[in-house]
């Protein structure tokens, strides 16, 4: 079974479209992540949730909004793509968001052409 | 803000040389610290991690790191390289605030054979 598992591995999507990127662990976690890997492959964190609260936001556009509907979900849509969104993104989840480890999803490579 | 500084983004050496991959850190507090490496076009895995017990770790495949306070530091070594080591890897940094992981720029190494 894949502790954190992310769809779609791959999106091509054209300028202006709507996407979503779905993840979910199966690992009991308290803490989801979204990190946003650019082509340099620095990992830039976007969102944490804990249980379904938000507590981090970094500064990303409001055009990305993640939703978690439960502890082992937490979903990412993107409206109005645009081509610098271009990039891989990450799920992950930790047991408690400090001392523990994160573990990563395979990652969506998100293309907007 | 707690952040990790990776020093060179490329490292080269020669298959059976030493690995040393440098990480330096700002956190206000006592922090925990990672390392996790990246195989092209995956996740990122877990290679080893400090939570303030022992300030030598041993992690995974042969590789250790050693937290040092006084220099800020928390350097990846192993003592001879495989080519199968030829990766991404990243230094993170978490506990300044809750579920808030930062990832250095990382370094990509090379092995020569």
């Amino acid at each position: 079974d894949t502790a954190v598992s992310q769809t779609p591995k791959y999106l091509v999507t054209q300028m202006g479209n709507d996407k979503s990127i779905k993840c979910e662990q199966n690992l009991g976690h308290d803490t989801m992540y979204w990190y946003k890997q650019d082509s340099k492959k620095f990992l830039k964190i976007m969102f944490s949730y804990n249980n379904k609260e938000l507590i981090i936001n970094e500064t990303v556009p409001n055009r990305f909004s993640p939703k978690s509907p439960d502890k082992a979900h937490l979903n990412l849509h993107i409206n109005s793509l645009e081509l610098g969104d271009s990039a891989v993104y990450f799920c992950a989840s930790s047991q408690d968001g400090m001392r523990t480890e994160a573990f990563f999803g395979q990652g969506t490579r998100l293309t907007v052409v | 803000a707690q952040s990790v500084t990776q020093l060179g983004s490329h490292v080269s050496v020669s298959e059976g040389a030493l690995v040393l991959l440098r990480c330096n850190y700002s956190s206000s507090v006592p922090p925990y610290l990672f390392w996790y490496v990246q195989y092209p076009n995956q996740g990122l895995q877990l290679l080893l991690k400090y939570t303030s017990a022992a300030t030598l770790v041993k992690g995974i495949n042969g590789f250790e790191a050693e937290f040092k306070k006084s220099e800020t530091s928390f350097h990846l070594t192993k003592p001879s390289a495989h080519m199968s080591d030829a990766a991404e890897y990243f230094c993170a940094v978490s506990g300044e605030v809750n579920n808030d992981m930062r990832f250095g720029a990382g370094t990509r190494l090379t092995v020569k054979p």
